[in-house]
């Protein structure tokens, strides 16, 4: 059983387009991050978010934190082209851990 | 700031022999970095946890003696694959944690990735 899984697993859609990337867990997390990754490339860091409720923006990206620290939302507005690619949720194993747990993974399309 | 390297970023080798991977933080000292593992169009899977002038921690059903990993100093750790086999071939990833300064504890910066392939 994965303790992140993330929905879809797959998105392809039309440039312009608006979507949601969903993590989802039955375990409290202290902290979620998001990473984005592209093919051939390691992840790059999007967003940390540590508060239950919390919301960060950046850009044309809306990260939300759920209320109970279980799951967390990436919502993309206007998708473009440039947005393709895999995005992963990831959290520490436990409070305080320094190792990480990715999530399953949401591969993105945008179509031009 | 904040950047990882690896070298190599590709290598193809042959069944039975070894390769070394090195990861390497560029303008910060890492006292722990962690080394991944992706499959295609999965997720990473992470296989050890280095820490600088100690035994690495593995996660279960890693073999210790198929991954060396030696972390010697700030801001260079190894991994060995050792008698490499096809199954072996992946994209390795590590990451690295700045030892204080100016990160929060979890989070990580990341190595654009070496991918190993072996005929």
């Amino acid at each position: 059983t994965q303790l992140l899984e993330q929905s879809p697993q797959f998105l392809s859609i039309q440039e312009g387009e608006n979507l949601t990337v969903y993590c989802n867990s039955s375990s409290v997390f202290s902290s979620l991050q998001w990473y984005r990754q592209e093919p051939g490339e390691g992840p790059v860091l999007l967003v940390t978010v540590v508060t239950g409720g919390e919301v960060k923006k950046l850009k044309r990206l809306t990260f939300q934190f759920g209320d109970a620290r279980k799951d967390s939302s990436l919502h993309i507005t206007a998708a473009q082209p440039g947005d393709t690619g895999l995005y992963l949720c990831a959290g520490p194993i436990y409070t305080g851990a320094n190792n990480l747990f990715f999530g399953t993974g949401t591969r993105l399309t945008v179509i031009p | 700031g904040a950047v990882v390297s690896q070298h190599p970023s590709r290598v193809i080798c042959k069944s039975g022999t070894s390769v070394k991977i090195e990861c390497r933080s560029l303008d910060f000292q890492a006292t722990t970095m962690f080394w991944y593992r992706q499959f295609p169009k999965q997720s990473l899977m992470l296989m050890a946890t280095s820490n600088e002038g100690s035994k690495a921690t593995y996660e279960q059903g890693v073999e210790k003696d198929k991954f060396l990993i030696n972390h010697a100093s700030l801001t260079l750790s190894t991994l060995t694959v050792t008698s490499a086999h096809p199954e072996d071939s992946s994209f390795y990833i590590c990451s690295a944690r700045e030892a204080g300064g100016r990160a929060r504890s979890y989070e990580q910066y990341f190595g654009p990735g070496t991918r190993l392939t072996v005929t």
